[in-house]
């Protein structure tokens, strides 16, 4: 059983649209998250929900809308896509452990390609 | 400004012998540390985890060190095998529950028979 996943996997589509990517875990986890993984290799962190609440937002464009209609989904909605959306995205999980530490656990990403 | 720096973007070991892999923080909030690995078109798949209040903490063949006055953890992997070939990502974290994990670039392994 895949413990997050996401789809799809590949996705390409055209300047200005607008396309959802799907994340599930089942892993019990309270905390999802989306990374975003540049040209340049780097993981960056996007949003993070806990217990479907919005508590991570960094500087991201306002085109990209995080939607969690439960504590096992989080969807990543993005509007009037551009060029430079173009990047893989991955979605992630934690628990809190007794003790401190988040482990997150990634999904597999989906590469998005703007053309 | 990269707060977790991997600096070294490869390295070649051959089967057998010890693998460092090596990675600086800057930010002196962060007390929980992470290594994932990452094989092509796959995601990041959690390795080993240490917290600040150890300097050593061991799983099988892979133990990671910490060094908090030097800001240094490095992962070491004995005996290397051909399959830990992928990008290795240093990952840290000042500890709450939903806080982002900050990675650094990422250095690629290769484990030659």
């Amino acid at each position: 059983d895949t413990a997050v996943s996401q789809t799809p996997k590949y996705l390409v589509t055209q300047m200005g649209n607008d396309k959802s990517i799907k994340c599930e875990q089942n892993l019990g986890h309270d905390t999802m998250y989306w990374y975003k993984q540049d040209s340049k290799k780097f993981l960056k962190i996007m949003f993070s929900y806990n217990n479907k609440e919005l508590i991570i937002n960094e500087t991201v464009p306002n085109r990209f809308s995080p939607k969690s209609p439960d504590k096992a989904h989080l969807n990543l909605h993005i509007n009037s896509l551009e060029l430079g959306d173009s990047a893989v995205y991955f979605c992630a999980s934690s628990h809190r452990l007794a003790g401190g530490g988040d482990t997150q656990y990634f999904g597999p990403g989906t590469r998005l390609t703007v053309l | 400004d990269q707060q977790v720096k991997q600096n070294s973007p490869s390295l070649s070991v051959q089967e057998g012998r010890i693998s460092i892999l090596n990675c600086d923080y800057t930010n002196s909030m962060f007390d929980y540390f992470l290594w994932y690995k990452k094989y092509p078109a796959e995601g990041p798949t959690f390795l080993i985890s240490i917290s600040s209040i150890k300097d050593k903490n061991e799983d099988g063949r892979f133990t990671v060190f910490l060094n908090k006055s030097a800001k240094h953890l490095s992962l070491h992997i004995v005996p290397s095998q051909p399959g830990d070939s992928a990008v290795y990502f240093c990952a840290a974290s000042e500890g709450q529950a939903g806080t982002a994990l900050i990675f650094g670039k990422g250095t690629t392994l290769s484990v030659s028979s």
